[in-house]
């Protein structure tokens, strides 16, 4: 079983749906979660993160952490062509623990 | 641009050939990362360096090693190639202080690997 499970897709929706992205995880010493946004043919990009469980919002994007379900969630609101890349989440454990682990990736696309 | 740079972008060689990818990080970051995304597997953590010492090791093949060198730019060789080693592969670099929980990484665009 994969430390980090995410649908990679592919994900399709009319512009200006709400996305819902997810991941769920199995280690529950992961203490900081990510996601990453991934246009093609570039790296992964920092989009957000969370320290712990709860909510964090920035701008269209919502993130939400529930570490009692190991489930990890990134909402995108509005949902603009602009947002079509491809989704990682990541996570990391305890301090000092250098190895991030990724998620698959969800492919998403936006049709305008 | 990220301020992460990777070399060469794209490298096409053939089977038990060896190739040295190259990573200069950010300006000011120590730590480098070295990650391999493939279709099946995802981004895979490979090895971390911090201001030239190895910290971490992933499932980095004996085939394959890495360094980082006294300017921090890193070198990923990966050697006796096989066709399932074709892939992207990603350096990452992140500010100082190696044991952030955060570890907010910054990637490069990717070396694009192609064995034939």
């Amino acid at each position: 079983q994969k430390e980090v499970e995410q649908d990679p897709g592919p994900l399709s929706v009319p512009e200006g749906a709400i996305v819902s992205l997810n991941c769920t995880y199995s280690n529950s010493a992961f203490q900081y979660f990510m996601w990453y946004r991934q246009y093609s043919r570039k790296g992964p990009e920092l989009l957000m993160y969370t320290y712990s469980s709860g909510n964090k919002e920035d701008g269209r994007f919502t993130a939400q952490v529930d570490k009692s379900s190991k489930y990890i969630s990134l909402f995108i609101r509005d949902s603009q062509p602009s947002d079509s890349a491809t989704y990682l989440c990541a996570m990391i454990g305890i301090q000092g623990a250098q190895k991030l682990v990724f998620g698959q990736g969800t492919r998403l696309t936006i049709n305008p | 641009d990220s301020g992460v740079t990777q070399t060469p972008k794209h490298l096409i060689t053939a089977t038990g050939q060896r190739v040295t990818l190259r990573c200069s990080p950010r300006s000011g970051d120590l730590s480098v990362y070295w990650y391999q995304q493939s279709l099946d597997q995802g981004l895979q953590f490979l090895i971390h360096y911090y201001n030239g010492e190895e910290r971490a090791k992933g499932n980095i093949l004996e085939r394959f090693s890495a360094q980082q060198f006294p300017d921090l730019h890193s070198e990923l060789n990966l050697s006796s190639l096989e066709l399932g080693d074709s892939a992207l592969y990603f350096c990452a670099s992140s500010a100082p202080g190696a044991n952030s929980g955060a570890n907010v990484l910054t990637f490069g665009a990717g070396s694009r690997l192609t064995v034939l």
